[in-house]
């Protein structure tokens, strides 16, 4: 069955720190995949997206995520995190159209 | 880039009563709006599928009679929660794909917040 597995729940880290979000997809076939963000009371923001080509995706407010076909991950990267960065992140797989989400991850910003 | 609203953001309803939500896409127009539902602190669940002039497809699990949609035209699609009971208090958040780019994106309205009482 098609999913996205966000293995951490909670990550804190300290403001101005680097940052790294976990994302394992299982698909058939390469789905395009995306992160997206959601602060508290807000919608859903798109940070960055892959669909082929270049690996490395850059995105929004700094973030890039490098797609590893060989494990299967799409992880988000941000070299130096600030206090607004605080929120939750989803990552996404989309094939046909239907977008399945992961559990999200709760990103915490120590000041 | 594509704009989709939602309306209401929140309403709080009696149970046993009918809430209709509404979600447009204000600048582009989309053939197919998704619905989805979220509980306090996990993640969206894909409720149904909705295409412009056909009737929605619904995941597995999802009362169609339930969670109403209409997808009368290009830029409006409408979930109604029928006779809603506490359980169904929820985030409704809607998505629009939009056929702008080669490569087709969904954008995301803000979100409804139902609370029923």
């Amino acid at each position: 069955a098609q999913s996205v597995t966000q293995p951490d729940i909670h990550i804190t880290v300290s403001e101005g720190a680097s940052l790294e979000l976990r994302c394992n997809y299982s698909y058939g076939a390469t789905p395009y995949l995306f992160w997206y963000v959601q602060s508290p009371g807000q919608g859903l923001q798109l940070l960055l997206k892959y669909f082929s080509g270049d690996t490395l995706v850059q995105g929004i407010k700094g973030f890039e995520a490098e797609f590893k076909r060989s494990q299967s991950s799409f992880n988000l990267r941000k070299p130096s995190v600030h206090w607004s960065d605080a929120a939750e992140y989803f990552c996404a797989g989309n094939r046909d159209d239907k977008i399945i989400f992961g559990k999200g991850t709760r990103l915490h910003i120590l000041p | 880039g594509a704009v989709v609203s939602q309306h209401p953001s929140w309403v709080i309803c009696k149970s046993g009563t009918s809430v209709k939500i509404e979600c447009r896409s204000l600048d582009f127009q989309a053939t197919t709006m998704f619905w989805y539902r979220q509980f306090p602190k996990q993640s969206l669940m894909l409720m149904a599928t909705s295409n412009e002039g056909s009737k929605a497809t619904y995941e597995q699990g999802v009362e169609k009679d339930k969670f109403l949609i209409n997808h009368a035209s290009l830029t409006l699609s409408t979930l109604t929660v029928t006779s809603a009971h506490p359980e169904d208090s929820s985030f409704y958040i809607c998505s629009a794909l939009t056929r702008l780019a080669v490569t087709d994106t969904q954008y995301f309205g803000p979100g409804t917040r139902l609370t029923v009482l």
